[in-house]
């Protein structure tokens, strides 16, 4: 069975300040999918990055950046320089090829950037 | 950019009531998705549609049911609901069912059953 957790509930941060969102992943598929996704107040989940499984090759976005270690079986997300508009629930999920090829989602991490 | 669009974004109806949700979608993908986001817990998935076709029903009670008359429109069409059934529905569409397609998402429909 696939699972996500994360096991941050909630980070709350001062602007400018770095931080990192931790994703701890389950599967025994070889071939899968990890994604974040971020959630403003209004509701609509945002899409991120995608990683395949068989690149760990970790990303670089501007402010963001993803660490993906697949002998921790994690992919962590970190905000630099963090902002009063990151301020949003953040899911990682992951979806298997074969299987149920379900995206299966963590319960989020709430993040609040303080000015 | 908001490739899917939902409506209504709020609301509020009671337990007699017969309501629909509407789904649309401008990426030109082929599989469409039903979710269920209630406080303190994960995404739930509730139905998936892989060219028109139902591909996924996920022990859904038959009070909520999906329709899809093409790759471009969900709905999801709501009656005798209960209080518990109050959630944000999100829809989301990807290009395919299968593989390592992206889904990408609606902004939801709030709905509160009184």
């Amino acid at each position: 069975a696939q699972k996500v957790t994360q096991a941050q509930t909630e980070i709350s941060v001062v602007e400018k300040e770095d931080v990192t969102l931790d994703c701890v992943y389950e599967t025994r598929d070889t071939t899968y999918y990890l994604f974040w996704y971020k959630q403003p107040p209004s509701g609509e989940l945002v899409f991120l990055i995608r990683r395949n499984s068989f690149d760990e090759q970790n990303e670089i976005s501007g402010r963001y950046s993803w660490n993906f270690q697949k002998s921790t079986s994690s992919f962590n997300f970190t905000i630099t320089a963090s902002q009063v508009v990151d301020s949003a629930v953040y899911f990682c999920a992951l979806r298997t090829q074969g299987g149920s090829e379900k995206l299966v989602f963590g319960k989020g991490t709430k993040l609040t950037v303080n000015p | 950019e908001t490739g899917v669009t939902q409506t209504p974004r709020h609301l509020v109806m009671g337990m007699t009531n017969k309501k629909s949700l509407k789904c649309e979608q401008h990426l030109g993908h082929n599989a469409m998705y039903w979710y269920k986001q209630s406080a303190k817990k994960p995404l739930e998935l509730m139905f998936v549609y892989n060219f028109k076709e139902q591909t996924e029903n996920n022990s859904v009670p038959s009070r909520f049911s999906p329709e899809c008359p093409n790759s471009s429109h969900l709905f999801l069409h709501l009656h005798t609901l209960q209080p518990e059934d109050s959630a944000l529905y999100l829809c989301a569409s990807s290009q395919d069912y299968r593989g390592p397609d992206t889904q990408y998402f609606g902004p939801g429909t709030r709905l509160t059953v009184l």
